[in-house]
């Protein structure tokens, strides 16, 4: 059973330029959860997403940022007119059940975006 | 909401020796709580959970946690440092399956 699947794992965009950071969940597991680590910071949740549906965006920034997790394929979370800020390492988990509190999340080994 | 604070930003620690890394948690119901481990240029790894079973957990690689209410703590031990912890530590909580991460303890392990 392959693990969370993120790609690319390094990914250099220009300032005004598009993201797409892709996650294949774990097979059976239908909740992504998308965190962003940048420098010198810690872990900060992003968004957490079912099939064909947002739960809760609460942490996404709301301009620019956007994610989407369709029925067929992977997770999406897409970065519009990059700017330098949004250089960090974005880490997608994926859960097996209903996202209970006590549910593991197993984490990808996420995509590291570099704005120049 | 739930949150938890990591104290000690860096811990070193000589091979051989206890590892302790401290988490408080704050949460007005019973929480969920974690501890991630990050290696560099990695994703998280799961070390061990606590799911209100047992206050006493085991988790991977021969660390534990012992869960305290009565001190809002979650700390993580290994009696015995080898090179190959030297990494980064996250605690975390969990509401609805989102997890809240304390910022993090970088473990280095002295030969």
């Amino acid at each position: 059973n392959a693990g969370v699947m993120q790609n690319p794992r390094h990914l250099v965009r220009r300032r005004g330029q598009e993201a797409r950071l892709r996650c294949s969940p774990m097979k059976g597991h239908s909740h992504v959860y998308w965190y962003r680590q940048l420098p010198e910071e810690g872990l900060k949740f992003m968004v957490y997403l079912q099939k064909e549906n947002i739960i809760d965006e609460s942490g996404m920034p709301k301009e620019r940022f956007s994610a989407e997790f369709p029925k067929e394929g992977p997770s999406i979370l897409r970065i519009q007119q990059v700017v330098r800020g949004d250089s960090a390492a974005y880490f997608c988990a994926s859960s097996p059940r209903t996202g209970g509190s006590n549910t593991e999340a197993f984490f990808g080994q996420g995509t590291r975006l570099t704005v120049v | 909401a739930q949150s938890v604070t990591q104290l000690g930003s860096h811990v070193s620690v000589s091979e051989g020796a206890l590892v302790l890394l401290r988490c408080n948690y704050s949460s007005s119901v019973p929480p969920y709580l974690f501890w991630y481990v990050q290696y560099p240029n990695q994703g998280l790894q799961l070390l061990l959970k606590y799911t209100s079973a047992a206050t006493l957990v085991k988790g991977i690689n021969g660390f534990e946690a012992e869960f305290k209410k009565s001190e809002t703590s979650f700390h993580l031990t290994k009696p015995s440092a080898h090179m190959s912890d030297a990494a980064e530590y996250f605690c975390a909580v969990s509401e609805v399956g989102e997890l809240s991460f304390g910022a993090g303890t970088t473990v280095t392990v002295r030969a």
